[in-house]
């Protein structure tokens, strides 16, 4: 069946540093593929998406491209600051069914020291 | 925010107790599901509902039940908990017509605890 493998964590960075979450997904087909992330004490939110091959999804200067070829969605930031402390979560939605249902990775705690 | 309020936030619940989470959105959206959230496991889904009355399971679904007798609420309920069922619960709403590439809202959970 369907699966998303994330980078074991935490990862603890300091600020500015550069930013990598390496996400890996096995489907049939061509998912859709999503970076959430999930601060403290609050629920998920989207952080980016992408529905096809070689899609770039970007937002508040993350950055993930879909790459079919090695079935990854990376995450990536090129200077992370402390309010990026959070768990970011790598999912994937279809191909074969169209409800919206998510499948998720194991979650990466992102600490960001100043 | 996307107008999902999940109840009650914390609870602490005895081992073969029934116990119902409720999820009540503002958005008449067509589609709600119920994950949980475990450390080394990201969300699984339990179950999800695709209109008044229509529900299928997840991943997750034993030892859980669900009911959506109008647009607004879908109820979550642990007909005897146990503790493999501690745990974090959120609800989830997505637009339109569901879809594979469509956003998920998510509620701010609820903290199970069966002791």
């Amino acid at each position: 069946g369907n699966s998303v493998t994330q980078m074991e964590g935490p990862v603890t960075l300091s600020e500015e540093a550069f930013l990598t979450i390496n996400c890996t997904y096995t489907a049939t087909g061509y998912p859709s593929l999503f970076w959430y992330v999930q601060y403290p004490g609050e629920g998920l939110q989207l952080l980016l998406k992408a529905t096809k091959a070689d899609d770039k999804g970007s937002n508040k200067g993350f950055e993930a491209t879909y790459r079919k070829e090695t079935t990854s969605f990376h995450l990536e930031k090129g200077s992370v600051q402390v309010s990026d402390s959070a768990v970011y979560f790598c999912a994937l939605s279809g191909p074969s069914s169209n409800t919206g249902k998510l499948i998720f990775g194991q979650g990466t705690t992102l600490q960001v020291k100043p | 925010d996307a107008g999902i309020t999940q109840s009650p936030r914390h609870k602490v619940t005895e081992t073969g107790t029934p116990v119902t989470l409720r999820c009540h959105q503002t958005e008449n959206h067509r589609y709600m599901y119920w994950y949980r959230q475990d450390p080394g496991h990201g969300l699984r889904l339990i179950h999800y509902s695709y209109g008044v009355k229509d529900t299928d399971k997840g991943e997750v679904s034993d030892g859980y039940s669900v009911s959506r007798s109008k647009t607004e609420d879908f109820l979550l309920t642990l007909e005897s908990a146990t503790s493999s069922q501690t745990s974090v619960y959120f609800c989830a709403i997505t637009a339109g017509r569901g879809g594979a590439n469509t956003e998920a809202f998510f509620g701010q959970g609820t903290r199970l605890t069966v002791v």
